[in-house]
């Protein structure tokens, strides 16, 4: 079984202020971890990936996550917040299944000027 | 862009209508999904279709019905549809054996009146 916890529904920034989103997960498998980013009526959009190679993983856009397996967290980080970076963050994973992804309920990114 | 396609964008259909949302890909991936999202929920996985195959209907009512007439398309059949049905329906498809992530498209917006 796999499961994850984004810890915050809503994150609000200033325009060139860091961004931390928190997600934890749990999974009963040696797990692979997503971000993906949702703008307004759009799909959803990978940012990047973390699949058992390096636990720094750098995505599109400036952002980036650590996986740290003794805290079960996969957060995402940008150092500078832009306006085009207000959207809805959703971390996943799978793990144990070929086919099926477990997605946070979510975390709605605010920029403000 | 990911390189899946959805028609339509948009669709407004009344409760005793039969509408199909369609999708599309020409990526070569072998796996395709249907995801339904609302407001406020987490994604909800609604149907799997590995290598034209079902391999999963996550208890989905039976007003909703998929077909996948090969690997590049992927359709899901609607009829009879309530209010609570409206949200955003999303495909996504996925390389094949070793490949966790998956490219979403852009989602149909659906209202049920």
């Amino acid at each position: 079984a796999q499961s994850v916890t984004q810890l915050d529904s809503h994150v609000s920034v200033s325009e060139g202020t860091p961004v931390l989103l928190r997600c934890n997960y749990s999974s009963s498998y040696s797990p692979s971890l997503f971000w993906y980013v949702q703008h307004p009526n759009k799909g959803l959009q990978l940012l990047l990936k973390y699949t058992s190679a390096a636990t720094l993983v750098k995505g599109i856009n400036g952002f980036e996550a650590e996986f740290k397996k003794s805290e079960t967290s996969f957060h995402l980080t940008k150092p500078s917040a832009h306006m085009s970076d207000a959207a809805e963050y959703f971390c996943v994973v799978s793990g144990g299944s070929n086919y099926k992804l477990t997605f946070g309920k979510g975390t709605l990114l605010t920029v403000n000027p | 862009e990911t390189g899946v396609t959805q028609t339509p964008r948009h669709l407004v259909m009344g409760m005793t209508n039969k509408k199909s949302l369609k999708c599309e890909q020409h990526l070569g991936h072998n796996a395709m999904y249907w995801y339904k999202q609302s407001a406020k929920k987490p994604l909800e996985l609604m149907f799997v279709y590995s290598l034209e195959e079902r391999v999963e209907n996550n208890s989905v009512p039976s007003r909703f019905s998929p077909e996948c007439p090969n690997s590049s398309h992927l359709f899901l059949h609607l009829h009879t549809l309530q209010p609570e049905d409206s949200a955003l329906y999303l495909c996504a498809s996925k390389p094949g054996q070793g490949w966790h992530e998956q490219f979403f498209g852009p989602g149909t917006r659906l209202t049920v009146l």
